[in-house]
């Protein structure tokens, strides 16, 4: 099975920053890489998905990057709506796996 | 618009099992491959099982391969998961949700449902 290993576990940041999550997969997954953010009782939402493409109505500031086994989800100036638990997936070859997950918190 | 609706959870013995339904409706329900991701609580998220469009491919965790089964019913715009020899370690909320798929095809569209508990204790 493919790993995903996400860092950091937890980040603390203010609005209007620059925040940066990695996920690592275990081995080669080309670009079969998603990233969700979810929310406190409420079911995850797609965010980007092929590393970098965007799903319909996410805000620009957030992008994706990364190819083969290393990836980065970018929040470019964090707003008050970010502050979320985010999760990579790949969908390279079953069993699909996700990271353990990443919370942004404020600080 | 675009809903999925879980149910059939609900508080189950160790063994026991539980027939996992969703619904869905405001998109091609037929056109899509779907899957049953879960998530104990205070727990990340974990694949479950998929199912392509016509329902001739399966895949299952390792987790619960041989217990569970996925199925789907085009003419209803329903998918299902029967849930069988349950154990403790399967308490999670269970989603039904349409994930990218692997195609470079595909520009868009994920649907995930507000999810069903599955509660295993005696």
């Amino acid at each position: 099975d493919i790993q995903m290993t996400q860092s950091p576990s937890t980040l603390s940041a203010s609005v209007g920053d620059r925040v940066t999550i990695t996920c690592r997969a275990s081995q080669s997954i080309s670009s079969w890489l998603a990233w969700y953010q979810q929310k406190p009782g409420k079911a995850p939402k797609l965010l980007i998905y092929k590393a970098s493409s965007f799903e319909t109505g996410v805000p620009s500031r957030f992008s994706g990057s990364g190819s083969g086994t290393e990836f980065t989800l970018t929040i470019s100036s964090l707003q008050p709506d970010d502050f979320a638990t985010y999760y990579c997936q790949q969908y390279n070859s079953y069993p699909w796996t996700f990271g353990q997950g990443t919370k942004v918190e404020i600080k | 618009e675009v809903q999925l609706v879980e149910s059939g959870g609900g508080l189950v013995q160790p063994g026991g099992s539980l027939r996992l339904s969703c619904a869905a409706s405001g998109f091609t329900f037929s056109s899509y491959s779907m899957n049953w991701v879960r998530q104990a609580p205070g727990k990340g998220l974990e694949w479950v099982s998929y199912i392509s469009s016509g329902g001739s491919t399966i895949y299952y965790a390792d987790s619960v391969r041989g217990r569970f089964t996925i199925s789907r019913d085009n003419a209803k715009n329903s998918l299902y998961l029967q849930v069988n020899s349950l154990r403790a370690e399967d308490t999670a909320l269970y989603y039904c949700a349409s994930l990218p798929p692997r195609s470079s095809s595909w520009y868009g569209g994920d649907y995930w449902g507000q999810g069903t508990l599955v509660t295993v204790s005696s």
